[in-house]
């Protein structure tokens, strides 16, 4: 099954404890993508990757890192999460190296930071 | 940051009844427009993307239509379903790499 899966699904974690959510996609996508989804907010990029070893900021990049070493793979990782950072995130991969067509996305992971 | 504006934030509609709803965005610069549907616990899922001055794309009984002169789309729901409730998300591409999203409209079917 063509798929976009994320891990964890849910995490409570504490402030500086570093951590990873891990995106794989089944469908030899190009582009990926991470976003934060907060309340009364629209989706808000974080970074997006063209291809593999191809990566850039979105829109509220600080606090996070993430890499593309293989075409499946696009972890997002918090070196020191603070609560600010608690939000609903996304991962999200697209057939061509841009965001042009539809994206696919991931069932979401819930990060609660204390 | 561009803004993407949804409108209404939440609408209420009786099953069977049609409704529309409207996505506004900046009107220079225009790349593509998407459309996605978001059910609770579940992800987005694309419905249209709309690329041309005067496109109308049609799913069913959704469809869209794309002004990009004006900077607007609107999506139609026609004979509203109880499963047509759902989060409805537009996002303007600004550039090859990125969407710029609005908040969404909220939208309730009550049978």
């Amino acid at each position: 099954e063509a798929q976009v899966t994320q891990n964890p699904r849910y995490l409570i974690t504490v402030t500086g404890k570093k951590l990873t959510v891990t995106c794989s996609q089944n469908m030899n996508h190009e582009y990926m993508s991470w976003y934060r989804q907060d309340p009364g907010l629209g989706l808000r990029q974080i970074y997006y990757s063209m291809n593999v070893e191809a990566t850039d900021k979105g829109d509220v990049p600080e606090g996070y890192k993430v890499s593309r070493k293989e075409k499946r793979n696009f972890p997002l990782i918090l070196e020191s999460p603070s609560p600010n950072q608690t939000s609903l995130y996304f991962c999200a991969s697209s057939i061509t190296g841009t965001a042009y067509y539809e994206q696919y996305f991931g069932p979401g992971t819930r990060l609660t930071v204390t | 940051i561009l803004n993407v504006e949804q409108s209404p934030q939440s609408l209420h509609v009786q099953e069977g009844d049609s409704t529309n709803f409207t996505c506004s965005f900046p009107s220079s610069n225009f790349y593509a427009l998407h459309w996605y549907r978001w059910e609770t616990a579940k992800s987005p899922e694309a419905l249209f993307v709309m690329t041309l001055n005067g496109d109308e794309k049609k799913k069913g009984r959704i469809s869209a239509t794309l002004n990009t002169k004006e900077g607007y789309s609107y999506l139609y729901i026609k004979g509203s379903q109880p499963e047509d409730s759902a989060t409805y998300l537009c996002a303007f591409l600004r550039s090859n790499y990125q969407l710029i999203w609005g908040a969404g409209t909220k939208l309730i079917i009550k049978p």
